[in-house]
């Protein structure tokens, strides 16, 4: 079993609705992030969180540590949301574990 | 902005052939990471470094895979020999400190072998 599961493993919507992006782990963590991978590779760092929320425009990040489960939440999607969405953890010190990703489409 | 450089972009190299790829971190990380992807997974590490030194290297195939960060600054990753189960992407990511801080991701480097 992955130490990391995230789910859905692919999730569509139309554009305008409320997207959330799960994410669970079975350890202690430090911190978890939320990052983005569009097709071509590049991946871009969303969000860190080692407690409560954050918020960055239509995206928030909230992470419940007592209950190892995080939530990513796009307000408003737009077809460019579509991309990605990776969750990751530092167990231990600096080492990450990752999930295995949503693959996020968003039509207009 | 500052962001993290890796090149290539993309190589196509035959299997048994050598293979380098290249990673400069933004100015002052000291944490360096190397992440091998397969199409539809998740990054793998394959080596950390904390400025010059070796972190975790548990996952790299040492029979193959070598990797350096002389200086403690940029840092070259190279297969040798190259098999076909190499194909992905390679991406480079540094972080702050001790690496518990938020990464910076390179566009990645995309090997495909034949």
């Amino acid at each position: 079993k992955n130490e990391v599961e995230q789910s859905p493993q692919n999730l569509t919507a139309q554009e305008g609705e409320f997207i959330t992006i799960n994410c669970s782990y079975s350890v202690g963590i430090s911190a978890l992030h939320w990052l983005q991978q569009h097709p071509g590779g590049g991946i871009v760092s969303l969000f860190m969180l080692s407690s409560g929320k954050k918020k960055h425009g239509r995206l928030i990040a909230t992470i419940n540590i007592q209950e190892k489960h995080s939530s990513l939440h796009i307000t408003a999607s737009h077809p460019r949301d579509s991309a990605v969405y990776i969750c990751a953890v530092n167990i231990g010190g600096s080492r990450l574990t990752f999930g295995e990703g949503t693959q996020l489409t968003v039509n207009p | 902005e500052a962001e993290v450089a890796q090149s290539p972009r993309y190589k196509i190299t035959e299997k048994s052939q050598a293979v380098a790829f290249w990673c400069d971190p933004i100015s002052g990380h000291a944490t360096l990471y190397w992440y091998r992807q397969i199409l539809g997974q998740g990054p793998e590490l394959l080596v950390q470094f904390q400025d010059e030194s070796v972190v975790d290297d548990s996952q790299l195939p040492k029979d193959r895979f070598s990797a350096e960060r002389l200086k403690g600054v940029d840092s070259t990753l190279k297969i040798q020999p190259a098999e076909l189960g190499d194909s992905a992407m390679y991406l480079c990511a540094s972080s702050l400190g001790t690496g518990t801080g938020e990464l910076f991701f390179g566009e990645g480097s995309r090997l495909t072998v034949l």
